[in-house]
């Protein structure tokens, strides 16, 4: 069984530009996080989704990011535009069943902004 | 407000020798605990969780954790590292979204 999926594994982009960070959940898992740690910084909720349904968005830092999760499979978090403070690893996870069962992580996205 | 608190930002250790990782939580009923490492160039994996029962829990690669309600704490063992064991540890509260400890680097030497 796959696990969880995330592209690119790097990216690096100028100040103002868009970036679009996709992850692909293990197959079956309704519940998918998003979750980002910023150098020197714990690692930090951003949202949850249950299917395509946004559950808790509490973490997001502003408007210039977007979560979507079309059809409850993959999703995909878009920042626009991006500034230096959202440079960090960007990760995704899932989990089947109740939210509080164990989440899979997938390895991270690593934005630089620069 | 929950809270988890990693009171060592870098621990070093002999190959060998025993390891312990503190963790400490602040939460208002009962904890889901959990810790996970995080070896380079790879995601979180998870190494063991608490969730009601035995306070003693058992991981994977040899680990243990035991929880104290008293101490709020659930804190990271084993036994003898290896060289592999060389990683970034997360201890985690899991209130269906999960908050992080700052994690603990351990350096395993020779």
């Amino acid at each position: 069984e796959a696990g969880v999926t995330q592209f690119p594994s790097h990216s690096v982009i100028e100040k103002g530009q868009t970036v679009t960070l996709r992850c692909d959940p293990i197959s079956g898992h309704d519940n998918l996080y998003w979750y980002r740690r910023v150098m020197g910084k714990e690692i930090k909720f951003l949202l949850h989704f249950v299917k395509e349904s946004k559950q808790d968005e509490s973490g997001m830092p502003n408007n210039r990011f977007l979560a979507e999760r079309t059809g409850g499979t993959y999703s995909t978090l878009k920042v626009q535009p991006a500034e230096l403070e959202d440079s960090g690893v960007y990760f995704c996870a899932s989990s089947q069943g109740a939210p509080g069962n164990e989440q899979f992580f997938g390895p991270g996205t690593r934005l630089t902004v620069l | 407000a929950q809270s988890v608190t990693q009171p060592d930002i870098h621990i070093t250790v002999s190959e060998g020798a025993s390891l312990e990782l503190r963790c400490n939580y602040s939460y208002g009923a009962t904890p889901y605990l959990f810790w996970y490492v995080q070896s380079p160039g790879q995601g979180l994996q998870l190494l063991l969780k608490y969730f009601s029962g035995d306070t003693l829990v058992q991981g994977i690669k040899g680990f243990e954790a035991e929880f104290k309600r008293s101490q709020s704490s659930f804190n990271l063992r084993k036994p003898s590292v290896h060289w592999s064991d060389a990683a970034e540890y997360f201890c985690a509260l899991n209130d269906y979204k999960l908050s992080f400890g700052a994690g603990t680097t351990v350096t395993v030497r020779a």
